[in-house]
């Protein structure tokens, strides 16, 4: 079955450094997004991506944040420079008839 | 912009009771999906409910989707310690399809 795939699992970076999340995303699907979750907290969007160029972003999605599809597999959201407060689980999605999740990316800023 | 509320927050059950959580918004949705998240892990798609009233069945899981296409529910019968996790109900919004998510429930199951 295929699946969305996101490296690194675990990411621990100091304040102010820069980070690039990986994925994967389920090859002929379309349409492709990038989801935070803060610690017992809901899912939230930050970006979707669509002919590779951003269709929709949230609020959160702010100048630090940017995402590439830099060849035809993979997908990258990239910190430039972190603050605690980005510390969250990245979820990398990508739309069938639903969304299909990777398993996440924890970011610990410290 | 769009909003879904979802309750409870958190239900305890013990095995083989029922439970049931709510999604509402304020807002017609055009579609209503429904994940499950076990502890430490992804959101998992379990379905997506889009005709007016609509009732779809998974094994012991009902998925109902409103009348008026602004509140859904989710009931499991019988719970399994399997059942265990937190529940999300996503509302697709826009053209990208981007999900509006719930708080979601988080069901434990006491054996």
């Amino acid at each position: 079955e295929p699946e969305v795939t996101q490296t690194p699992s675990h990411q621990v970076t100091q304040m102010g450094q820069e980070v690039i999340l990986r994925c994967v995303p389920i090859s002929n699907h379309l349409y492709f997004y990038w989801y935070r979750q803060i610690l017992g907290q809901k899912v939230e969007f930050l970006v979707s991506f669509y002919n590779n160029e951003i269709s929709e972003k949230s609020e959160i999605f702010d100048d630090q944040f940017s995402v590439e599809r830099p060849d035809g597999s993979n997908f990258t959201l990239k910190i430039r420079s972190t603050k605690l407060e980005d510390s969250a689980m990245y979820f990398c999605a990508s739309r069938g008839s639903g969304a299909f999740f990777g398993q996440g990316t924890r970011l610990t800023v410290v | 912009g769009q909003q879904v509320m979802q309750i409870p927050q958190y239900q305890h059950v013990q095995e083989g009771e029922d439970f049931t959580t709510y999604c509402n918004s304020s807002t017609t949705l055009s579609n209503i999906q429904w994940y499950k998240q076990r502890p430490g892990g992804h959101p998992v798609f379990l379905i997506q409910l889009v005709k007016s009233g609509e009732v779809k069945k998974q094994k012991r899981l009902t998925f109902q989707f409103g009348e008026a296409k602004k509140n859904s529910s989710l009931h499991i019968t019988a719970t399994q310690t399997t059942d265990v996790g937190t529940y999300f109900c996503a509302a697709a919004s826009g053209n990208t399809g981007k999900l509006i998510f719930g708080q979601g429930t988080t069901l434990q199951v006491k054996p």
